[in-house]
């Protein structure tokens, strides 16, 4: 059992519709980050997280992370080909603890 | 602007033989860290150094062992290597360790291994 749990594993939609990808933990997280991952690459950062409650917006994309710190939601607006990808998140326990990672959600959007 | 660079890109082993995957990053991080990527596992932590001359196990080391070479180069081993080592590694660095809220950590565009 893995200490993120990310639903749905998998999602394929078409260009304009609205999706919404979930992170979810029985633990308390001090910060948490989201990150897109295309082919071939490393995962890049998109965003992080720090208090309960929180709200960000990255153009289309908006993170909002649990009042209880223990879960967090990525939120995509009219969804573009160019969000396809492998969305993680990742999380901080305590300061000085490791990043722990999610299993991922593999996103397609077709056009 | 190479940010972290991994090689080698794609390796074929075959059971028992021993390689090591090289690792640099020239934004003067002083944190490395070597992960695995599996099919719905998400990136488990193999190792790490949280500054030159340190390195600490992760979630899953057996089978690995690491060098913190100067504050640039990290590598990682494989001495006997097994088909469960089959996996996307990819090397990361930070500035400090990501254990501190805030902080970004960059990843190398991952390296294929296939253990046959």
């Amino acid at each position: 059992t893995q200490l993120l749990e990310q639903s749905p594993q998998f999602l394929s939609i078409q260009e304009g519709e609205n999706l919404t990808v979930y992170c979810n933990s029985s633990s308390v997280f001090s910060s948490l980050q989201w990150y897109r991952q295309e082919p071939g690459e490393g995962p890049v950062l998109l965003v992080t997280v720090v208090t309960g409650g929180e709200v960000k917006k990255l153009k289309r994309l908006t993170f909002q992370f649990g009042d209880a710190r223990k879960d967090s939601s990525l939120h995509i607006t009219a969804a573009q080909p160019g969000d396809t990808g492998l969305y993680l998140c990742a999380g901080v326990k305590n300061a000085g603890n490791m990043l722990t990672f999610g299993g991922g959600t593999r996103l397609m959007v077709k056009p | 602007n190479a940010g972290v660079t991994q090689t080698p890109k794609f390796q074929v082993l075959k059971t028992g033989q021993s390689m090591t995957l090289q690792c640099a990053q020239d934004m003067n991080h002083n944190s490395m860290y070597w992960y695995r990527q599996d099919p719905g596992m998400g990136l488990r932590l193999i190792y790490y150094s949280a500054s030159e001359g340190t390195t600490d196990k992760g979630e899953v080391p057996n089978g690995y062992n690491v060098s913190r070479l100067n504050k640039r180069e990290f590598s990682l081993r494989l001495e006997s290597a097994a088909p469960s080592q089959t996996s996307v590694y990819f090397c990361a660095s930070s500035e400090v360790l990501t254990g501190y809220s805030g902080n970004t950590i960059y990843f190398g565009e991952g390296s294929w291994l296939t253990v046959v």
